[in-house]
Parts: structure tokens; C-alpha cells; sequence
């Protein structure tokens, strides 16, 4: 069975100071890893994916397959992070996702 | 642009009753799906659907059914509505085998059964 962890469900963090958002997962194959972020008033949508490597608003996530985590980083905090943040799994060629439980993210002024 | 809309913003029923919500998507996916929203247990997942008139259970299906019968509409059904069904719920799209297998939501729907 696949799982995915998010140890914090609450993260407050000062603006200019680095963030870091923690997952674990859990999966036996090969695993595909997703940060989805939903802003206040907006649908959830794909922040990034590990697969492509990429850093999206500031945010890199590396995908660490000896801890099995998917930590999302960022080095200074804005306040338009202010967000609830998922981290999701799918196993390789399966088309269903496997979500966290979400962690708020507020960034203080 | 995906687009992906729910039938309802907000959703009032009464204990017993039959409730129906509806996604359409404009871009051609051929998976939809239906997951419930609830603080500190994230999202899980109702169904999953692969195409037209094909469906899977995903991890809570108690109480839900589906139906797919466009390509574009994805209905899930409470066939008698229950207080603990009170939640947000999401709609979402994607591609067969799409590059990081991107799923597209829709808005939600929060419903409430009294």
C-alpha cells in the first residue's frame, strides 16, 4: 500500500526566512512525487513534480529516495506563499493519486 | 486552458436524500475523479474513472456511486445522503499517461447534510 505523510499540519515562518514543508512517503516501486498547492479562494493545482526537475515560484523539492522524502524548500518566504500545501504519489504508470494530509502554510509579515 | 466545473458551489440536503454532483471538463481527458476534502485527513479519493462508462473504486466508496457516460461528465451520486457525507468535494481531470500524470480540479463543491 502507498502512503504519503505530512508531519506539520500548521507551519508559520517570517518572511524572508527559508521554508521547508516535509513529506514522507511510503511505496515499494518506483514512485512519482507531486507538490499541489491550494491558495485562498483558488483550486488546487500542481505546484511541481519531480520529474521535471524544475523550480516553480521559488520552490525546489529533491526526491530522496533513501529517507523516501519529497521535502518542498524554499530560501526566503513572500506572503503570497501564505497557502495549503499537498504532497501526492503515484506509483509509476498508475494514473491514481495517493495524497498527504496538506500542510497550512502562513507567512507573517 | 483546462477547465474543469462543478454543477454547485454549495450544496444544503437533507439526511435520506438523493444528491448528484456534476464535473465536465473541456479537454478531452480520459480520466476524471471524485475526491472528498476534509480538514486534517487531505484528500481521499471516491472514484476513478478511465473512460466512458468504466469506473474504479478508490479508497472510500461506501455510500457514493458513480456514472460516466460522455467523455466530458463525470457525475458522483450520494444515493442517500448521510450527516458524515458533510464535505468539500473535488472533481479533477487528466490524460492518459500524461507527462508527470497532471491532475486538473475543478472549484469544489461544499456540501452540507443536515
Amino acid at each position: 500500500a502507498q502512503r504519503v505523510t505530512q508531519p506539520e499540519k500548521l507551519l508559520s515562518v517570517f518572511k524572508g526566512a527559508p521554508v521547508e514543508l516535509k513529506c514522507n512517503y511510503s511505496y515499494s516501486g518506483s514512485p512519482e512525487l507531486f507538490w499541489y498547492v491550494q491558495y485562498s479562494r483558488q483550486r488546487l493545482q500542481l505546484l511541481l513534480r519531480h520529474i521535471s526537475r524544475e523550480s516553480i515560484k521559488g520552490f525546489t523539492a529533491d526526491l530522496n529516495k533513501g529517507e523516501t522524502s519529497f521535502h518542498l524548500k524554499k530560501p526566503f518566504a513572500q506572503e503570497e506563499d501564505s497557502a495549503m500545501y499537498y504532497c501526492a504519489l503515484s506509483g509509476f504508470g498508475n494514473e491514481k493519486l495517493t495524497f498527504g494530509t496538506g500542510t497550512r502554510l502562513t507567512i507573517i509579515p | 486552458d483546462v477547465k474543469v466545473t462543478q454543477s454547485s458551489r454549495y450544496l444544503v440536503k437533507r439526511t435520506g436524500e438523493k444528491v448528484f454532483l456534476e464535473c465536465v471538463q473541456d479537454m478531452d481527458h480520459e480520466n476524471m475523479f471524485w475526491y472528498r476534502q476534509d480538514p486534517g485527513l487531505g484528500l481521499r479519493l471516491i472514484y476513478f474513472s478511465y473512460d466512458v462508462k468504466m469506473k474504479e473504486k478508490g479508497d472510500i466508496p461506501e455510500g457514493y456511486s458513480v456514472s460516466r457516460e460522455k467523455k466530458e461528465r463525470f457525475s458522483l451520486i450520494l444515493e442517500s445522503a448521510s450527516t458524515n457525507q458533510t464535505s468539500m468535494y473535488l472533481c479533477a481531470s487528466s490524460l492518459v499517461g500524461g507527462d508527470g500524470y497532471e491532475q486538473y480540479f475543478g472549484p469544489g463543491t461544499r456540501l452540507t447534510v443536515t
